[in-house]
């Protein structure tokens, strides 16, 4: 089976602007949940979609939203970058019922 | 709120060396605990532990789960260069979303 997918693989913003990444989970995987990494804070859950529904939300402000498609490939966007948000953002896939995640490669997001 | 705290943030051993990565944890309602290994991009899986005393193995690593204590160690025996990576720990409770622990960043010398 194909891994998990994650486009695009590098993204440079500036300040304010919005951002859309996107995620390709493994085929029949329809959980996907969304990671922001960072050197100093670590891996911090975004939220997890299953079934095109939101099912959990991390910490993070309400600039941070996603969406599932029925195809279980999800999208999350940022809205009014700040400096802060430059990150990996990583995207993981699993099969219900299962609590193993597999992640994808990433996208390496710079706000300048 | 649920934690995990990893030690030692980082470790540096040469070629051979036995290391012993170590994996704290508060959890709601313990369902799973996962390592994974990183290396420049996505964490890659290892174990998935959920019973306390049984030990999974994998090659040269290998873990266990003491779910009394509330932790787990990751071991790799006679390290190569290529166990060079972070080793990221993370527990899933009853919110169903895992949480991670800041990793161990394993350097092995040549």
């Amino acid at each position: 089976k194909a891994g998990v997918t994650q486009t695009p693989r590098y993204l440079i913003k500036t300040r304010g602007q919005q951002v859309t990444l996107s995620c390709s989970p493994i085929s029949g995987h329809r959980s996907v949940s969304w990671y922001q990494q960072t050197p100093g804070q670590g891996l911090q859950f975004l939220f997890e979609y299953f079934s095109e529904t939101q099912r959990n939300k991390g910490n993070f402000p309400g600039r941070f939203s996603g969406r599932q498609f029925s195809n279980s490939r999800s999208e999350m966007n940022v809205s009014t970058l700040e400096l802060g948000d430059s990150a990996l953002y990583l995207c993981a896939s699993r099969e219900e019922g299962y609590l193993e995640q597999y992640f994808g490669p990433g996208t390496r997001l710079t706000v300048t | 709120e649920d934690k995990v705290v990893q030690s030692p943030l980082s470790l540096v051993v040469h070629e051979g060396d036995t290391v012993t990565l170590n994996c704290s944890y508060e959890v709601t309602n313990f369902r799973s605990l996962l390592w994974y290994k990183q290396e420049k991009k996505a964490p890659t899986f290892l174990f998935m532990l959920t019973s306390s005393g049984i030990e999974k193995k994998s090659g040269r690593l290998s873990s266990i789960l003491d779910k009394k204590e509330l932790f787990s160690i990751l071991n790799i025996t006679a390290t190569q260069t290529g166990d060079s990576a972070v080793y990221l720990c993370a527990v899933g409770g009853s919110a169903r979303q895992l949480t991670f622990g800041s990793g161990t960043q394993l350097t092995v010398l040549p």
